[in-house]
């Protein structure tokens, strides 16, 4: 079984710029996750997709945006980029879901690591 | 609001010692799940375990277990007979709210296994 793919692996972007990274969560799994690693602020919780619909959300500004397709596969943009966004960007696929959010165990991806000059 | 403390940065052992990894976490809900993940260098994380708040069995699973005390708010991890293959960053994470928050993370503690 395939596990969770996140393209690109490394990008590199300059301030101002817009950047979207895509995840293949694991077949059959309808919840995807997306965390953010620094070294600062440690993993940080920015969403969570089920059945195409944004259902969670973290503290994270409007520039932070997501979406997910009817094949479960998400996609997360930034926009107008700040030199403080660049970080490992995590996708996480799960089957185990709660009515309100993932409960269960997260497969996690090897990140998308972003670099902001 | 939910926190996870986990106090040790680094940790570095030599090969075939025991360790255990500190894990304490706040949160008002009296429904929860914990977790442990393992982050290699190559950067996923990886599922460890994930445990309920109504479940303080300690469990084991080969050379690693678990100790849950919900007096004491902790959930520590020991790896015994310590090999370098398990050098890794550890993160202990809580989930409460039904899951609406996502899952937070504890800073993770470097674990460094010398051979």
């Amino acid at each position: 079984k395939a596990g969770v793919t996140q393209t690109p692996r490394y990008l590199i972007k300059t301030r101002g710029q817009q950047v979207t990274l895509s995840c293949s969560p694991i077949s059959g799994h309808r919840s995807v996750s997306w965390y953010q690693q620094t070294p600062g602020q440690g993993l940080q919780f920015l969403f969570e997709y089920f059945s195409e619909t944004q259902r969670n959300k973290g503290n994270f500004p409007g520039r932070f945006s997501g979406r997910q397709f009817s094949n479960s596969r998400s996609e997360m943009n930034v926009s107008t980029l700040e030199l403080g966004d660049s970080a490992l960007y995590l996708c996480a696929s799960s089957n185990n879901v709660g009515l309100a959010g993932n409960t269960g165990e997260l497969f996690f991806g090897e990140g998308s690591r972003l670099t902001v000059l | 609001a939910q926190k996870v403390t986990q106090a040790q940065t680094e940790i570095s052992v030599v090969e075939k010692e025991d360790v255990t990894l500190d894990c304490v976490y706040e949160t008002r809900d009296t429904t929860y799940y914990l977790f442990w993940y393992k982050q290699p260098p190559s950067g996923e994380l990886v599922f460890l375990i994930r445990r309920n708040s109504f479940d303080e069995q300690n469990e084991i699973s080969g050379r690693y277990s678990w100790n849950f005390q919900k007096s004491t708010s902790s959930f520590n991890f020991t790896i015994t007979a310590s090999q370098v293959v398990d050098s890794a960053v550890y993160f202990c994470a809580l989930s409460s709210g039904g899951g609406a928050d996502g899952l937070t993370f504890g800073k993770g503690t470097h674990l460094i296994i010398q051979p």
